[in-house]
């Protein structure tokens, strides 16, 4: 079966730029976490949705940051302007439910903003 | 707050050297505690949920236990495969909601 997926692996970009990083959760999953990790604060909770519907955003640093899952099967998180302390690696987590449950995580996007 | 500690911050074993790592927490009330696994380069993998003090789980060579206050991972003759970092994570019924709160993790490097 396949994992959660996410794309892409790496991106290298300029201050100022977009970017955006997608994710696809297992399927069946109802719940889609997004997190950062950095050496000095680990990892860090983001966004999750369940069934599509954003819960808690309250993690997301700045309005720079948005995220959106118009379906079950795909999600985006986007940094518009990206600058250079977002340079961390962002994953993707699925679970079958909110509570409880574990979080599958994908490979992770590592993002570097010079 | 919810907090979670982890340690050592790192661990150097000889192979089939068994050891210990700590995950202590404190939380409003816990809803589980997870452990996994990250590889270099790679995404957190799933290990073990435990749920209640006095619960075991074991996989292989690891064997995860809880208490009202910390978690232990128990390594018994490890091998260099076994190298990685360790994290442990909790959810808590708090008003943090449903957010996995992780530890900065244990490296483990197991040396042949």
């Amino acid at each position: 079966d396949a994992g959660v997926i996410q794309s892409p692996r790496h991106e290298v970009t300029e201050m100022g730029q977009e970017v955006t990083l997608r994710c696809k959760p297992i399927s069946g999953h109802n719940s889609l976490f997004w997190y950062r990790q950095t050496m000095m604060r680990g990892l860090e909770l983001l966004i999750y949705f369940n069934n599509n519907v954003p819960i808690d955003d309250s993690g997301m640093p700045e309005d720079r940051f948005s995220a959106k899952m118009p379906n079950a099967s795909f999600s985006t998180l986007k940094i518009q302007p990206s600058e250079p302390r977002d340079s961390a690696v962002y994953f993707c987590a699925s679970s079958l439910s909110l509570a409880g449950i574990e979080q599958f995580f994908g490979p992770g996007t590592r993002l570097t903003v010079l | 707050e919810d907090q979670v500690t982890q340690s050592p911050e790192a661990l150097r074993l000889q192979e089939g050297e068994s050891s210990s790592l700590n995950c202590s927490y404190t939380v409003s009330g816990l809803r589980g505690l997870f452990w996994y696994r990250q590889d270099p380069g790679k995404g957190p993998e799933f290990l073990f949920t435990l749920y209640s003090a006095g619960e075991e789980k074991e996989k292989e060579r690891l064997k995860a236990t809880l208490t009202k206050k910390e978690s232990f991972l128990h390594i018994t003759a490890p091998k260099p495969e076994d190298s990685a970092t360790y994290l442990c994570a909790v959810q808590a019924y708090s008003n943090s909601g449903y957010e996995l709160n992780f530890g900065k993790g244990t490296s483990l490097l197991v040396t042949p």
